[in-house]
C-alpha cells in the first residue's frame, strides 16, 4: 500500500529566510504527486502537482518542489517567505496501485510552517 | 464561478444523533470524493462516488457511515448514532473527470464536533 511521510510536524521559520517542507512516500507503481496548503478553518489549496515531464515544479505562491524518483521524494521549497505562507501543508500522492484508476489521494500527516517577523 | 461548496461548516451533535454533511460540487463536476481529518492528523479517503454511483468506499466505517451522490441535489455523508470519535473535519472534493492525474477541487469542510 501507498503511503506518505512529511518529515517534519512543525517548521518554524523568520520571514526572508528559505524553507524546505520535506515529503516521501511510498508506492510500487508510477505515481502522481501534489502539495496542498490548507489556512485556518479552509479547505486545501492546490500548491504544485508532478504528473510527467520535468522533475522541478513550480507552483502559486512562489514555491516549488522537485521530484526525486530514486529517493522517493517531493520536497517543497520557497527561498523567501512571508508572514502570509503561515499555513498547513499537505504533500498527497495518487497511484495506480491495485488497479486504481481514479484519483484517490493519500496524504501526509502535515507540516506546520510558522513564518515569524 | 462557485468551488465546492459544503454544508454546514459546523455541526453539533450528541452522542447517539444522526449527522449528515451536504456537498455541492464544482459546476461540471461530477467526480466526488470524502475525506476525514482527525485533529493532529492528515486527511484520509473515505469514499469516492460518481453520480448515482459509489465506486470505492473502502476508507469508510463499516457501520454507521453511508454516502450518496444522486442524480440531483449535493452529495450526502450521513453518520448514524454519532460517538464522539466521529469528531473531525470532513472535506470533499470534486473532480471533472475522476481520472487518476486530474486536480480535485475541495470544499471548505464540515467540523463535526460530538458532546
Amino acid at each position: 500500500a501507498q503511503s506518505v511521510t512529511q518529515l517534519d510536524s512543525q517548521v518554524p521559520v523568520f520571514e526572508e529566510a528559505p524553507v524546505e517542507l520535506r515529503c516521501n512516500y511510498s508506492s510500487s507503481v508510477s505515481v502522481y504527486l501534489f502539495w496542498y496548503v490548507q489556512y485556518p478553518n479552509q479547505g486545501l489549496q492546490l500548491l504544485l502537482k508532478y504528473l510527467s515531464g520535468s522533475t522541478l515544479v513550480k507552483g502559486i505562491n512562489g514555491f516549488e518542489a522537485e521530484f526525486n524518483k530514486s529517493q522517493t521524494s517531493f520536497h517543497l521549497r520557497k527561498p523567501s517567505v512571508h508572514i502570509s505562507d503561515t499555513a498547513e501543508y499537505f504533500c498527497a500522492v495518487s497511484d495506480g496501485a491495485g488497479g486504481t484508476s481514479y484519483g484517490k489521494l493519500t496524504f501526509g500527516q502535515g507540516t506546520i510552517l510558522t513564518v515569524h517577523p | 464561478n462557485a468551488g465546492v461548496m459544503q454544508n454546514p461548516r459546523h455541526l453539533v451533535r450528541r452522542r447517539g444523533q444522526e449527522a449528515r454533511l451536504r456537498c455541492s460540487p464544482m459546476k461540471g463536476h461530477s467526480h466526488v470524493y470524502w475525506y476525514r481529518q482527525l485533529p493532529e492528523e492528515g486527511l484520509k479517503f473515505m469514499v469516492y462516488l460518481q453520480k448515482e454511483n459509489i465506486i470505492d468506499e473502502s476508507g469508510m466505517p463499516k457501520e454507521r457511515f453511508s454516502a450518496e451522490f444522486p442524480k440531483e441535489g449535493p452529495s450526502i455523508l450521513r453518520i448514524q448514532q454519532v460517538v464522539r470519535g466521529d469528531s473531525a473535519a470532513y472535506f470533499c472534493a470534486s473532480s471533472q473527470s475522476g481520472r487518476i492525474n486530474n486536480e480535485q477541487f475541495f470544499g471548505p469542510g464540515t467540523r463535526l464536533t460530538v458532546l
